[in-house]
């Protein structure tokens, strides 16, 4: 599996971006990069995905650096709902989707 | 409001009783996924089920047994825990196993052992 490294923690004030950044120097070529997020008594959710490309959605947006061994999640306008651990996952198994959870980043958003 | 849900939402069992635990999903995923979380950890994977079939057991012990009895339900059937036993078990469920499906995960059954 390819190993991720993350900040444990973050702090943003509200209302300004948030980059989160993630390390995975051992990505293989067709691993995908997953970030999930889980708020405070909740089980994870998902936040967003990718390959290669950049990639955007209603939630962030994915910023995949062009040797792939390094992404940053974008939250472009932090609100209060959105502290919560923040997982850099990469899919790993040939055959099944597996989730290998690392420690994720705590982001505390300040009013 | 997830799409995935769980029940009992909390449960405390003493060492010798059985209890199962309840997952359901109606978005017809065909994946489904249990996660154990002890607390200020992140999520370890359980068990992995395709098509209703068992495709991955993390080395779990016997002690836990999961079952898929359709392509909407997940139990996990608990017997004998031990109170190290005692933490969050998440389900999840996507729509395959592929690597870029994403996983909708219920809130957990907080489970403590007597």
């Amino acid at each position: 599996d390819a190993k991720t490294t993350q900040p444990n923690s973050m702090e943003s004030n509200e209302e300004e971006p948030v980059h989160l950044p993630c390390n995975h120097s051992t990505i293989s070529g067709t691993d995908y990069i997953h970030w999930y997020r889980q708020l405070p008594s909740q089980g994870p959710e998902y936040v967003i995905h990718g390959l290669t490309s950049n990639v955007n959605n209603r939630m962030a947006s994915l910023a995949i650096a062009e040797d792939r061994k390094s992404s940053t999640l974008i939250l472009h306008r932090a609100t209060l709902r959105d502290a919560a651990v923040y997982y850099c996952i990469i899919s790993s198994g040939a055959g099944s989707y597996q989730l290998t959870f690392g420690k994720g980043t705590k982001l505390s958003v300040i009013p | 409001d997830t799409e995935v849900t769980q029940t009992p939402k909390h449960l405390v069992m003493g060492m010798t009783n059985k209890k199962s635990l309840k997952c359901e999903q109606h978005m017809g995923h065909r994946a489904m996924y249990w996660y154990k979380q002890k607390a200020k950890k992140p999520p370890e994977l359980m068990f992995v089920y395709s098509y209703e079939k068992l495709s991955i057991n993390e080395s779990v012990p016997s002690r836990f047994s999961p079952e898929c009895p359709n392509s909407s339900l997940l139990n996990l059937h608990l017997h004998a825990l031990q109170p190290e036993d005692s933490a969050l078990y998440l389900c999840a469920s996507s729509r395959g196993t592929g690597r870029y499906q994403p996983q909708h995960f219920g809130d957990g059954t907080r489970l403590s052992i007597l």
